[in-house]
């Protein structure tokens, strides 16, 4: 079966720029994250959705971040007005129901902010 | 949530068994051990997870000695494909933070 998907695998982008990231998860898993990881570090994590409840934001490093689930599926994360800092890779996750259940990640993005 | 020390890198050889050891001294009653393991330029990917004595999978075994301060990850007869970041994660299955601290993990190179 399908994996998680990501798009677009690459994207380079001007500073000031917005940029919009999309992950697929697969198919009846509930739960989704997202995750940014900077050469050579480990992941650090950015946003978790759950079914319909309210989405945990803790890991949003600013308000130049968002991120939105469309019907307990796709979700697009947004980066508004990007800079240098935000080039990394964005990793998505999908699992199902419950925080402890085996994440399967999609390739991720890399993101280049020149 | 209970903080995790790995060593940053290792190298082994092809045919070898490579033994990784993460220490979790303030592990609490309900976490459980979980390891990823993660190729360049990939996500990374679920290997075992455990929570006592050992268990074991097609691809690994992972070993928790009574005092579940520590996990060792086994991979046997390893290969050049082994070449991978392993990361270990403590927590709860059932705490909202589960799964979301990762370390900078295990850099681990076979060589042939």
């Amino acid at each position: 079966g399908a994996g998680v998907s990501q798009s677009p695998s690459n994207k380079v982008t001007e500073k000031g720029k917005d940029v919009e990231l999309r992950c697929d998860p697969i198919s009846g898993h509930t739960a989704l994250y997202w995750y940014r990881q900077s050469l050579g570090q480990g992941l650090e994590f950015l946003i978790y959705f759950q079914g319909n409840s309210a989405p945990d934001k803790s890991g949003l490093p600013s308000d130049r971040f968002s991120a939105e689930r469309t019907g307990g599926s796709v979700s697009t994360l947004t980066i508004q007005r990007t800079q240098q800092e935000d080039s990394a890779v964005y990793l998505c996750a999908s699992s199902f129901p419950g925080q402890g259940s085996e994440q399967y990640f999609g390739p991720g993005t890399r993101l280049t902010v020149t | 949530l209970a903080k995790t020390t790995q060593p940053i890198s290792m190298d082994s050889y092809e045919g070898q068994e490579v033994n990784i050891t993460c220490s979790h001294n303030n592990i609490a009653t309900n976490d459980y051990i979980t390891w990823y393991q993660q190729f360049p330029s990939q996500g990374p990917r679920f290997i075992i997870q455990g929570y006592k004595t050992k268990v074991t999978n097609e691809v690994a075994s992972l070993f928790i000695p009574a005092d579940r301060k520590s996990s060792t990850l086994s991979l046997p007869r390893v290969s050049l494909s082994d070449t991978a970041v392993y990361y270990c994660l403590v927590g709860d299955p059932m705490d909202s933070n589960y799964q979301l601290i990762w370390g900078a993990g295990t850099k681990l190179i076979i060589k042939p």
